[in-house]
């Protein structure tokens, strides 16, 4: 069962670019959530999606967006980059979004912001 | 506010010990915690977890302890392996949160042959 795939890996940006990240969760897991790590900072969780509905956000600036696709599939986007905004994104799906919890994080795209 | 801290940014143990990483929280409405593990450019994998209702949670050489009155959970690795090396987060989550977990800060174990 291939596992959740983010892409890109890695990528470089200028401050006032934007950028579009990318997350194929595994196969009929229909929670899709976005978290930030940054070094000392742990995980920050951005917002989750399920069946293509926001259904929770978190304390990030309205410059941090994303949306669901039919297929589970995920994007979020980040506009007008700050240097604050470079930082590992993390994309972890699971099946239902349950109460349990558990999530299957991919590897993660590496954003540096110069 | 940080609801979920690990207090310990690293901690090095002998191969065969037993490591101990500790996590408090300060929400009481968090009812299930989890352990992740994260090795470098990759992503964090679950590792244990337990819900409020229970105080201790084992799954081999993985022990999960909770003490609700003192809001602290520990995670017990016994004995540690070299291959256990990697960066440990605690992770909450409440009855409304659904996906979104409160993760601690992460603590790097290092396990030393």
């Amino acid at each position: 069962k291939a596992g959740v795939t983010q892409t890109p890996r890695y990528l470089i940006k200028t401050r006032g670019q934007q950028v579009t990240l990318s997350c194929s969760p595994i196969s009929g897991h229909r929670s899709v959530s976005w978290y930030q790590q940054t070094p000392g900072q742990g995980l920050q969780f951005l917002f989750e999606y399920f069946s293509e509905t926001q259904r929770n956000k978190g304390n990030f600036p309205g410059r941090f967006s994303g949306r669901q696709f039919s297929n589970s599939r995920s994007e979020m986007n980040v506009s007008t980059l700050e240097l604050g905004d470079s930082a590992l994104y993390l994309c972890a799906s699971s099946i239902t979004g349950g109460l349990t919890g558990e999530l299957f994080f991919g590897e993660g795209s590496r954003l540096t912001v110069l | 506010d940080q609801q979920v801290k690990q207090n310990s940014p690293s901690l090095s143990v002998q191969e065969g010990r037993i490591s101990i990483l500790n996590c408090d929280y300060t929400n009481s409405m968090f009812d299930y915690f989890l352990w992740y593990k994260k090795y470098p450019a990759e992503g964090p994998t679950f590792l244990i977890s337990i819900s409020s209702i229970k105080d201790k949670n084992e799954d081999g050489r993985f022990t999960v302890f909770l003490n609700k009155s003192a809001k602290h959970l520990s995670l017990h690795i016994v004995p540690s392996q070299p291959g256990d090396s990697a960066v440990y987060f605690c992770a909450a989550s409440n009855p409304t949160s659904g996906s979104r977990l409160t993760f601690g800060e992460g603590t790097q174990l290092t396990v030393n042959p």
